[in-house]
């Protein structure tokens, strides 16, 4: 069964903000992951959080981290069209279990 | 630097035929995967190898064979293929072996087995 679960699609528009959701079962994990699948190529981590830290910001990207709900979030400002790709968040623990993935569609 | 490369591509096999996915490393890595990814599921680790010599089954190992060649290299083996194991299948790898160690991707191979 799946321990990290993400919604499967989000559409926004060029420019808004855009935020991509994640819940997992898993408490004893270090970091958080969340990896970029851009169409036809492998994954890439795109950022991190480590379990003791609530925010982190990375220019447009900020990664909010709620240990109590198991719930992590991708905030990517100003989204681009380059932005469109599936969104993965990670858990390292179990052998670095990954959600199903969002599809970010990004509309001009 | 090239990283993690996979061959072939593209495959695809007739239902009973078998067939060996190939991955290498340039990064001197200890430890490598392999997933499979399908529609809607994510990507299931299939088998991994903490280390040079050494392997372990993941969540779906059934249907596959692996061998860990040497530090470098890391195959995948599909003894008589069947319709569900048509999916991209990657191959990672990782500097340690760790609970935490962040994961760099090959480009993939899109099996269809018909």
């Amino acid at each position: 069964g799946e321990d990290v679960e993400q919604s499967l699609f989000l559409s926004v528009r060029e420019g808004d903000s855009s935020v991509i959701n994640c819940t997992y079962t898993d408490s004893s994990s270090t970091y958080l992951y969340w990896y970029k699948q851009e169409p036809g190529a492998g994954l890439q981590l795109l950022t991190y959080i480590f379990s003791n830290m609530d925010m982190k910001q990375d220019q447009r990207l900020t990664v909010l981290l709620n240990k109590k709900d198991k719930h992590l979030s991708l905030r990517i400002a100003d989204t681009q069209t380059g932005d469109s790709a599936i969104y993965f968040c990670a858990d390292p623990t179990l052998n670095m279990r990954f959600g199903a993935g969002t599809r970010l569609t990004v509309k001009p | 630097n090239a990283g993690v490369t996979q061959t072939p591509k593209f495959q695809v096999l007739k239902t009973g035929q078998s067939m060996t996915l190939q991955c290498a490393q340039d990064m001197n890595h200890n430890s490598m995967y392999w997933y499979r990814q399908d529609p809607g599921m994510g990507l299931r680790l299939i088998y991994y190898s903490a280390s040079e010599g050494t392997t372990d089954k993941g969540e779906v190992p059934n249907g596959y064979n692996v061998s860990r060649l040497n530090k470098r290299e890391f195959s995948l083996r599909l003894e008589s293929a069947a319709p569900s194991q048509t999916s991209v299948y990657f191959c990672a790898s990782s500097g340690g072996w760790t609970a935490n160690e962040k994961l760099f991707f090959g480009s993939g191979t899109q099996l269809s087995v018909l």
